[in-house]
């Protein structure tokens, strides 16, 4: 079963930088583009960042360009988010999601980001 | 941006009551809209996408319609299980800009 598994989520102060991880078990998800999706506390979801298949290609919503980067080792079938210049706002809990066909079809359990003084 | 807009943002229905959700846009997306079902504290699910198709492992009570600004998620016969928040998600933007819905919360009359 393929599955994804997130981890580094943490409390960090304003400013502050996180590097979060996705680990994948299963053969597949070398082959798929994947993405960062976020949920704010008691609100809805949010895009974060997608990056293609061979790292080549990333893309990021406009709130978090400049200070995310989304990354990837195929080798270790893992997904990453490098995230600087933390707000206040960037509080949410972080899932790492497969896509397919550009919709998100399987799901991490997510990481809990904290940024507050 | 595309803004995506779902409404009600909460509907009540009895058990068994079709329930009938709807999310538009503001731009055309064509048929590249998902539908996901998320129960608290998990992390969502996928139900619907391509507006229409459910995915893998969906019950057939689940059904999705539209195409252009205008959609819907419909519940024919909803379970106790169902009774929780409802997403959609387009994602017609290229390059990608994916935009969801604020949700809908399904609760039990």
């Amino acid at each position: 079963e393929e599955q994804l598994a997130e981890s580094g989520g943490d409390l960090v102060q304003p400013g502050g930088s996180l590097r979060l991880s996705c680990d994948a078990s299963g053969n597949t998800f070398r082959s798929y583009w994947m993405a960062w999706v976020r949920q704010a506390p008691e609100k809805g979801l949010e895009w974060v960042a997608t990056i293609n298949v061979d790292g080549s290609e990333k893309f990021y919503v406009g709130s978090v360009k400049g200070r995310f980067t989304i990354s990837r080792d195929r080798a270790k079938n893992s997904l990453y988010l490098q995230m600087d210049s933390l707000r206040a706002e960037d509080t949410a809990m972080y899932y790492c999601a497969r896509e397919n066909r550009a919709n998100f079809d399987i799901w991490g359990q997510g990481t809990v980001v904290t940024v507050s003084s | 941006e595309i803004v995506m807009t779902q409404s009600p943002a909460t509907l009540s229905v009895s058990p068994g009551e079709r329930a009938t959700l709807s999310c538009r846009a503001s731009q055309n997306v064509d048929t590249r809209l998902a539908w996901y079902q998320q129960k608290r504290g998990q992390p969502p699910r996928l139900l619907i996408y391509d507006a229409s198709t459910r995915a893998t492992g969906i019950p057939a009570r689940f059904s999705g319609s539209g195409s252009g600004t205008e959609f819907t998620l419909t519940i024919s016969s909803p379970q106790s299980e169902d009774f929780v928040v409802y997403y959609c998600q387009q994602y017609k933007h290229w390059p990608p800009m994916y935009t969801f819905g604020q949700g809908t919360k399904l609760e039990i009359k």
